[in-house]
């Protein structure tokens, strides 16, 4: 079946450190992979997608590029800051057929000034 | 503002309560979801309507009673609930794409800020 293992939080770092939180999947096909985030007391707003494999989406600084070989799309910032705490989750999505979004558990990321 | 929203906000309730929790979108789509937030596990889907239509129902317990009057409004009735329901509720709206035979393709969903419930 589709699943999305995320790395286990909380994840802790310094105003401006580099944040890598990874991301690993396993899914029939060729699914659409995604990033959302969720701030404090919100719902999940979408922060990035990639469509096929080498693809890499970008917003806010962030990045992750679809890596079909490693069946990865590990999420990346050079210098975080403190409005980035939040919790991350990565999904995906079959590119057809009837299923909507499969989640991770989540990564709670703390930047502290 | 997501274009999605919920209510009640926050909500308390005991086992023997029956209440229910609303979604609304203003983004003109035409699918939505009920979503479980517990804490340390992946996000639950629970439920799917296409078109009004209910389309997943991920075995979730006959104490949760969705309902979807409209391609706008969906709701979430709860009754005789356990506090292992304690959780938090994220309603969600899209559009849907291509048709193919496997069915519809779903497009990127919005999400709504939640309903934190306590269930006592």
């Amino acid at each position: 079946g589709n699943s999305v293992t995320q790395m286990e939080g909380p994840v802790t770092l310094s105003e401006e450190a580099f944040l890598t939180i990874n991301c690993t999947y396993t899914a029939t096909g060729y699914p659409s992979l995604f990033w959302y985030v969720q701030y404090p007391g919100e719902g999940l707003q979408l922060l990035l997608k990639a469509t096929k494999a080498d693809d890499k989406g970008s917003n806010k600084g962030f990045e992750a590029t679809y890596r079909k070989e490693t069946t990865s799309f590990h999420l990346e910032k050079g210098s975080v800051q403190v409005s980035d705490s939040a919790v991350y989750f990565c999904a995906l999505r079959r590119n057809s057929g009837n299923t909507p979004l499969v989640f991770g558990k989540g990564t709670r990321l703390s930047v502290i000034a | 503002e997501t274009g999605v929203t919920q209510t009640p906000r926050h909500l308390v309730m005991g086992m023997t309560n029956k209440k229910s929790l609303k979604c609304e979108q203003h983004l003109g789509h035409n699918a939505m979801y009920w979503y479980k937030q517990s804490a340390k596990k992946p996000l639950e889907l629970m439920f799917v309507y296409n078109f009004k239509e209910q389309t997943e129902n991920n075995s979730v317990p006959s104490r949760f009673s969705p309902e979807c009057p409209n391609s706008s409004h969906l709701f979430l009735h709860l009754h005789t609930l356990q506090p292992e329901d304690s959780a938090l509720y994220l309603c969600a709206s899209s559009t849907l794409g291509a048709q193919s035979d496997e069915g519809s393709s779903y497009n990127e969903q919005f999400f709504g800020p939640g309903t934190r419930l306590t269930v006592l």
